[in-house]
C-alpha cells in the first residue's frame, strides 16, 4: 500500500519567484488536504479537496496561493511571488472521507526556504 | 476561535516508564480526535484516533477521551528511547484538523 507522496522534498527559492509543489494521495482516498507547518507549531490547515472540487480554503491561503486537483488524483499547490514568511514545511494529507473514516495520513512534506 | 492546547514539554521519562500526554480542546461539539507522532525533521505520523468517550488501546498506546471535560490523553506504556518525538494532538473541525503545538517527549535509557 503506497502512502502519500510529495515532490520536491526540498525547495530553495529567491524571494519573488513562483514555486509549485505536487502531492499524490493514497490511491483510493478521495479527500486531499494541504497544511503548512512552521517551527514549533502544529500544522495549520490551508485547503481541502473532495475529488476535484476545492471545497474549503483557510484565510491563511492568500491570493498568492492557488491549489488544484484537476482529475481528482494528484494535487498541486502554487505560491506566486514568494516571501520570506512563506518559508515552512508544506504538508499534504489524504483521507477516505465519511464512508471510510476521517483519519488523515500525511506525506513526507516539502520544505520551502525563501531567501 | 477553536483551539487545541498541549503542554510543550519537554516531558522526560525513563525507559520502561509510562508517559502521559495531555490535550484540551475548546469546541464542545468536537467528535473526532487524533494523536500524531512527529520525529524531528519528519512529517506527522498518525498513531491513534478516538471518536467515543472512554479508552482505546493499541499495543503500547492508549488514548483516553473525556468529552465532558474536553480532554484527550495519550498513554505510552513501557516507553522506549525510540518513542522520543513530538506528539501532536488534533481535533477534527469540519473537514480540517486543528492541531496543538505538540508535546516533546524524551525517553532516557
Amino acid at each position: 500500500d503506497t502512502g502519500v507522496s510529495q515532490n520536491p522534498r526540498h525547495k530553495i527559492t529567491k524571494r519573488g519567484q513562483n514555486v509549485t509543489f505536487r502531492c499524490d494521495p493514497i490511491s483510493e482516498h478521495n479527500r486531499l488536504y494541504w497544511y503548512r507547518q512552521t517551527l514549533g507549531q502544529g500544522p495549520e490547515f490551508l485547503t481541502y479537496f473532495q475529488n476535484e472540487a476545492q471545497l474549503e480554503k483557510s484565510r491563511l491561503l492568500s491570493d498568492r496561493f492557488s491549489a488544484e486537483r484537476p482529475k481528482g488524483s494528484f494535487s498541486t499547490l502554487e505560491i506566486q511571488r514568494t516571501e520570506q514568511g512563506d518559508s515552512a514545511m508544506y504538508l499534504c494529507a489524504s483521507s477516505l472521507g465519511p464512508q471510510g473514516g476521517y483519519e488523515q495520513y500525511f506525506g513526507p512534506g516539502t520544505r520551502l526556504t525563501v531567501t | 476561535q477553536k483551539e487545541v492546547e498541549q503542554n510543550s514539554g519537554p516531558l522526560s521519562v525513563p525507559e520502561g516508564a509510562i508517559a502521559s500526554l495531555n490535550c484540551t480542546y475548546s469546541d464542545r461539539g468536537s467528535q473526532s480526535f487524533f494523536w500524531y507522532r512527529q520525529y524531528s525533521g519528519k512529517s506527522p505520523e498518525l498513531i491513534m484516533f478516538i471518536y467515543s468517550n472512554g479508552d482505546k488501546e493499541d499495543g503500547r498506546f492508549t488514548a483516553q477521551l473525556n468529552k465532558a471535560s474536553q480532554y484527550v490523553s495519550l498513554l505510552i506504556r513501557d516507553s522506549q528511547p525510540s518513542d522520543s518525538a513530538t506528539y501532536l494532538c488534533a481535533v477534527k473541525a469540519g473537514t480540517a484538523l486543528i492541531f496543538g503545538k505538540g508535546t516533546t517527549l524524551s525517553v532516557s535509557s
